[in-house]
């Protein structure tokens, strides 16, 4: 089984400043990993993803995040924040048995980016 | 990245009627979908596992009866909800599985709101 914790709920930053999402998750399984982000009323749209390869992965609109396995950690990163940045975020696990493939998704951190 | 639609976008039904929601992949091909439900303010709670040509495989305490699946082709699977009812609104998502990257991908549709009046 595998489980994923976002380990804030809200996180709120001035527009400009570096931010900082975090994740931490639990597999039985070599995870494979995701940030997702879902602005007001839209669909989820992929950040990033990690599958073994490099562990610092680069993803859409300058944000990154790095797999540390020693730490089982997988946070969100971004230099400067962007007024458009403000939507909730969503660190997904995929693990199990092969035939399903399904993600577990965390609670979300709501990211809120002040003027 | 590929594109996952829905349709209808929301949708407001009586209560006991039955509503049907349609996840298309529209430009790679899914054996494997998925079912969502997000409630206000949560994360999203996987219902079921939709694979083409055979029967949905279902999450614990989702009841297969009140939601039925069918994935009848390889870009179309379906969510029925039937005999809906007021506990039963709620914002349903669908995802595909890729694999055109050479790695796998789920795509998500953008969802359908449902309200049961």
């Amino acid at each position: 089984a595998q489980s994923v914790t976002q380990l804030d709920s809200h996180v709120s930053v001035s527009e400009g400043t570096p931010v900082l999402l975090r994740c931490n998750y639990s597999s039985s399984y070599s995870p494979s990993l995701f940030w997702y982000v879902q602005h007001p009323n839209k669909g989820l749209q992929l950040l990033l993803k990690y599958t073994s390869a490099a562990t610092l992965v680069k993803g859409i609109n300058g944000f990154e995040a790095e797999f540390k396995k020693s730490e089982t950690s997988f946070h969100l990163t971004k230099p400067s924040a962007h007024m458009s940045d403000a939507a909730e975020y969503f660190c997904v696990v995929r693990g199990g048995d092969t035939g399903r493939r399904a993600l577990t998704f965390g609670s979300g951190t709501r990211l809120q980016v002040q003027p | 990245g590929a594109v996952v639609s829905q349709h209808p976008s929301r949708v407001i039904c009586k209560s006991g009627t039955s509503v049907k929601i349609e996840c298309r992949s529209l430009d790679f091909q899914a054996t494997t979908m998925f079912w969502y439900r997000q409630f206000p303010k949560k994360s999203l709670m996987l219902m079921a596992t939709s694979n083409e040509g055979s029967k949905a495989t279902y999450e614990q305490g989702v009841e297969k009866d009140k939601f039925l699946i069918n994935h009848a082709s390889l870009t179309l699977s379906t969510l029925t909800v039937t005999s809906a009812h007021p506990e039963d609104s709620s914002f349903y998502i669908c995802s595909a599985r890729d694999w055109t990257s050479g790695t796998e991908t789920q795509y998500f549709g953008p969802g359908t709101r449902l309200l049961v009046l």
